[in-house]
């Protein structure tokens, strides 16, 4: 069946710092794919997303691309901020499905 | 616009007791999810309905959780008798009908099963 792995976490990083958290996947035709973030105290919500190989979604500084080669996709930021702290989830979706699944989230901390 | 609404925000309970959760979707949203969130872990999906009917409940445990959209607007989901592993966050989200159309997720319920 379809599956989402990341990176481990807790990631820990200074403000300013570059940051990638890995994600792969494992699926059966086009998957859609996306980074879902939720900060503390709150529901998740939609960082990115792509939907079709080498699409690259982007958003609030953090970027993605859809890798068919290699059935990633990597999460990336220049430089971080105290504010990016938070629990960072890649997920898929399939062709002409809604339901997602979901990898088990990295937790993020941001150091001023 | 209003989000997705969840009630209630925190539950503790003893195992084989019950429990139902609350979600009342975004106005117009067809499609509503149920997903549960254990420590550590992704979501994961528990039920779809679109409108009133069930989509997808492949991993809905059925001998003890049940979920209901009656009316194709808010949802109850149910807990009856619960076990010490069904504690967890219970996420719920609604999107429009339509592929790729982004879910919009409540703050979720914390359920803690004692």
């Amino acid at each position: 069946g379809n599956s989402v792995t990341q990176m481990e976490g807790p990631v820990t990083l200074s403000e300013e710092a570059f940051l990638t958290i890995n994600c792969t996947y494992t699926a059966t035709g086009y998957p859609s794919l996306f980074w879902y973030v939720q900060y503390p105290g709150e529901g998740l919500q939609l960082l990115l997303k792509a939907t079709k190989a080498d699409d690259k979604g982007s958003n609030k500084g953090f970027e993605a691309t859809y890798r068919k080669e290699t059935t990633s996709f990597h999460l990336e930021k220049g430089s971080v901020q105290v504010s990016d702290s938070a629990v960072y989830f890649c997920a898929l979706s399939e062709q002409g499905a809604q339901k997602l699944v979901f990898g088990q989230g990295t937790r993020l901390t941001i150091n001023p | 616009e209003a989000g997705v609404a969840q009630s209630p925000r925190y539950k503790i309970i003893e195992k084989r007791q019950s429990v139902a959760f609350w979600c009342n979707p975004i106005s117009g949203h067809a499609t509503l999810y149920w997903y549960q969130q254990i420590l550590g872990q992704g979501p994961k999906l528990l039920i779809q309905f679109q409108n009133n009917g069930v989509v997808d409940d492949s991993q809905l445990p059925k001998d003890r959780f049940s979920a209901e959209r009656l009316k194709g607007v808010d949802s109850t989901l149910k807990i009856q008798p619960a076990k010490l592993e069904d504690s967890a966050v219970y996420l719920c989200a609604s999107s429009w009908t339509g592929s790729n159309e982004k879910l919009f997720f409540g703050s979720g319920t914390q359920l803690s099963v004692l």
